[in-house]
């Protein structure tokens, strides 16, 4: 089956700084890539996706990069602010029904 | 986005009973999994709830500890049978909302077992 992988486990980041958080997937048919963002006590949100016919998609501060070649695919946050942190997961789906296999998580911090 | 409502919130159980979740969705949907999430950790996907059929549970997970229904195409129920501390994690539905093909979250239950 799947399997995600991502790093890193926790991030701290200056407020305005950006932050980065790479997952990596063994399944070349996957072909869903969500970020869910989960606040303390919170449901998980959905932040951005990309689906594999696309190398990157941006909305505002948010962007994801997708590498089909080398199985990764990554979130960035730019100008980041104190209200991004949160609990980052990314997912993998191969498809048709879109059952997600997440990745670990990411702890990031913004520190103000 | 579909509205999911998820109940009840949080529970405090004692071991050797049993807990049933329901999620409420507003509209139809074609596709509703359970996930669970043990403390601190990521989300796995238990099963995915299929209308009018059994449930199709994943690795590591079985129907006689997590019996799953699906009457219909917008609730479902998720019972925790013969509960142990182990068990002590929150539990969360999700839909996939047939208007945008995204994966949405219920509010999650909270569950601890004493």
């Amino acid at each position: 089956g799947e399997n995600v992988e991502q790093h890193p486990s926790t991030l701290s980041v200056q407020e305005g700084d950006s932050a980065v958080i790479k997952c990596t997937y063994s399944d070349s048919a996957s072909n869903y890539f969500p970020w869910y963002k989960q606040e303390l006590g919170k449901r998980p949100q959905l932040i951005i996706d990309i689906r594999s016919n696309v190398g990157e998609k941006k909305d505002q501060r948010i962007a994801v990069t997708l590498n089909k070649t080398a199985k990764h695919f990554s979130l960035h946050i730019t100008e980041t602010q104190p209200e991004d942190s949160a609990v980052y997961f990314c997912a993998a789906s191969a498809g048709g029904n879109e059952k997600l296999t997440f990745g670990t998580g990411t702890r990031l911090t913004i520190i103000p | 986005s579909a509205v999911i409502s998820q109940k009840p919130s949080r529970d405090i159980c004692q071991r050797g009973t049993s807990l049933t979740i329901q999620c409420q969705v507003d509209s139809q949907v074609t596709m509703m999994f359970w996930y669970r999430q043990q403390p601190g950790q990521s989300l796995t996907l238990i099963a995915t709830a299929n209308q009018g059929s059994e449930a199709t549970y994943e690795s590591g997970f079985v129907i006689d500890k997590f019996p799953i229904s699906r009457p219909n195409l917008t609730f479902s129920t998720l019972t925790v049978s013969n509960m142990s501390p182990e068990d002590s994690s929150i539990y969360l539905c999700s839909v996939l909302d047939s208007a945008n093909e995204k994966l949405f979250f219920g509010s999650g239950t909270q569950l601890s077992v004493l």
